[in-house]
This record gives C-alpha cells, structure tokens and sequence, in this order.
C-alpha cells in the first residue's frame, strides 16, 4: 500500500463544476508536490510546497488552485476545467525540499475526466 | 540545460529474458541524483533506486541492477530473469540544484510475456 493517499481515485466533472482532490501523508515529510501526467507521457510538476508554502508553481492556469492546511494535507481545488486538463494527477511527498536528492514518494493518483 | 533520455519506447520480451533499460543524462551540475521509478497500470510511481552524482558503485536488489557510468552519462537499469508483474512504464529522473526539480524522461513500456 502507498504510503501517499490520493482521494478520489476517479472523478469525472463538466466544465463549470467545481472539485477538489486530496492527498495525504503521514510520513513526516515537509514537501509535497502536484503533477499531473497526460496518457504515455512523464508527470509534469504543477505546483510544490515546502514546509506548507508554495515555493513553486510552473506557470499553472489560475483554474488550478492548490492549498496546503497542514503538513500533512495537500488539495487541488479545480474550477472551470477544460477537456484538455483530462489526466492523471499524482501528489508526492518527500522529507525536506532543503535536502537535495530526497526521493519523491507517489500516491496512486486521481483520474480526471473533463466532460 | 538538464534532459534525461530513455530511448527506448517500448520493450517486450518473454518471461525469464533479462532486459536492460538504458537511459542516458545531460546536466552541468557537479552534484545531481539519479533515480528510477516503475508505474504499473495502476498509476502509482514506486521508487526504485537513486544514486548520487559520487557514488559510481553498481547495485544489485534481487532480480534488479543498476549500472551508474559518468564517464558516459548512463544510469541504466537491468532486470534478471524477467516476470509478467515487472510488466509497466520505467522512469529515469534526474535531479538537480540548478533546478531543484525532478526531470523525467519520456519513459520505457516494458512488456513482459508469459
């Protein structure tokens, strides 16, 4: 079992909806990561928070609204998506973005389909 | 500029082949970490290995290889003796300061054949 916890696992929402996704982990780590990972592609990094703020956001349509509450807790808040936005988004956590070279620790991720 | 390339799309051999993955880096930075990951259907990425940018030492888990060359930027991935549940997506990531980023390459679909 993953020690990362992605909830739902599938979510299919119209464009106008409004969803979020969760991930949560209890490994004690202090970064945490959002990619999302288009069919027979790599992840693209979305958005990364150290120590519950966002150190990095690469340029992610404002539709994407990412949150942090506690250390332990990462959401996506999703609006107004696209049909193009359909794929798979995966969070990951590791120790400490400070300490280079951590390995990053996967959930099983949520399939989004936009209708 | 940092890029990882796995130039293989997709491999399939038969159950009991050993099958190397190859994957080859570009970066400028004298300290970086090499990684490997597997993605079963099922989505999850499970980490498999890293290695530092000074440790050239190859490593053996079980069925599992992993030869580390600088001299010709490779970090390629060797499995023994091959099995229908090793069938998924491999990933190479590379990790850098300069970017502080994990960089993926396109990935390898090994499909293993009972």
């Amino acid at each position: 079992d993953t020690e990362v916890t992605q909830t739902p696992k599938h979510l299919v929402m119209g464009m106008t909806n409004k969803k979020s996704l969760k991930c949560e982990q209890h490994m004690g780590h202090r970064a945490m990561y959002w990619y999302k990972q288009k069919a027979k592609k790599p992840p693209e990094l979305m958005f990364v928070y150290s120590y519950e703020k966002l150190s990095i956001n690469e340029s992610v349509p404002s539709r994407f609204s990412p949150e942090c509450p506690n250390s332990s807790l990462l959401n996506l808040h999703l609006h107004a998506l696209q049909p193009e936005d359909s794929a798979l988004y995966l969070c990951a956590s590791s120790p400490w973005r400070g300490r280079p070279g951590q390995p990053q620790h996967f959930g099983d991720g949520t399939r989004l389909s936009i209708l | 500029a940092q890029k990882v390339t796995q130039a293989q799309t997709e491999i399939s051999v038969v159950e009991k082949e050993d099958v190397t993955l190859d994957c080859v880096y570009e970066t400028r930075d004298t300290t970086y970490y090499l990684f490997w990951y597997k993605q079963p259907p099922s989505g999850e990425l499970v980490f498999l290995i890293r290695r530092n940018s000074f440790d050239e030492q190859n490593e053996i888990s079980g069925r599992y290889s992993w030869n580390f060359q600088k001299s010709t930027s490779s970090f390629n991935f060797t499995i023994t003796a091959s099995q229908v549940v090793d069938s998924a997506v491999y990933f190479c990531a590379l990790y850098g300061g300069a970017t502080n980023k994990l960089i993926f390459g396109t990935g390898t679909l090994l499909a293993v054949q009972p």
